[in-house]
């Protein structure tokens, strides 16, 4: 089956403007991830989704950040007024149930702010 | 809180070379440990773990020991070969806590 599926791979924006990443995990996975990947760093937790429980936000770097997931699948992260320093790779992960290691990643979302 | 160092790249081998990857790591409990890899164009993907002290992972080749004497996790391999050049992470998972700590990540290049 399908991986784990991110939109766009690839998104260039202008200082001050919001973007969407859009992540589709694979197929009855309940847990998601969202992780940010900046250059000479290591992962960095950004929010956990677990079913229908209240998602961990504890990573999300500013109220700039947010997201949601709906039905249970697709996931947005969400930035407004971006900035140069929100410039990295935005990694999504799924796993198939809470507490399961094993997680499955999308290819990332390049975001670059010029 | 949770941490994990790895030694910094790159690092580059000529085939059939030995390698060592040095992980260490900081944590309350008794973590679960992992390498994840990044190959080029790809997302990341698992390639090998340890649930408790002492356990051995081990996949494709690679081999990584959990020592909890030394909070260690180095990743090893007999001979490499070009296909591994990949970017390498290690990884923990602490206690109940469900989000994985990674390290920064050393790019392996293989040159035949």
């Amino acid at each position: 089956g399908a991986g784990v599926s991110q939109s766009p791979s690839n998104k260039v924006t202008e200082k001050g403007k919001d973007v969407e990443l859009r992540c589709d995990p694979i197929s009855g996975h309940t847990a998601l991830y969202w992780y940010r990947q900046s250059l000479g760093q290591g992962l960095e937790f950004l929010i956990y989704f677990q079913g229908n429980s209240a998602p961990d936000k504890s990573g999300l770097p500013s109220d700039r950040f947010s997201a949601e997931r709906t039905g249970g699948s697709v996931s947005t992260l969400t930035i407004q007024r971006t900035q140069q320093e929100d410039s990295a790779v935005y990694l999504c992960a799924s796993s198939p149930r809470q507490g399961n290691e094993k997680l499955f990643f999308g290819s990332g979302t390049q975001l670059s702010v010029l | 809180g949770n941490s994990v160092t790895q030694m910094e790249g790159p690092v580059t081998l000529s085939e059939e070379a030995f390698l060592t990857i040095n992980c260490t790591y900081t944590a309350t409990g008794y973590p679960s440990l992992f390498w994840y890899v990044q190959y080029p164009g790809e997302g990341l993907q698992l390639l090998l773990k340890a649930t408790k002290a002492d356990d051995k992972g081990s996949n494709k080749g690679f081999e990584a020991t959990y020592r909890k004497e030394t909070t260690s996790f180095h990743l090893e391999k007999g001979s490499v070969q070009v296909s591994d050049s990949a970017v390498y992470f290690c990884a923990l998972r602490g206690g109940s806590n469900y989000k994985l700590t990674f390290g920064k990540g050393t790019l392996l290049t293989v040159n035949p």
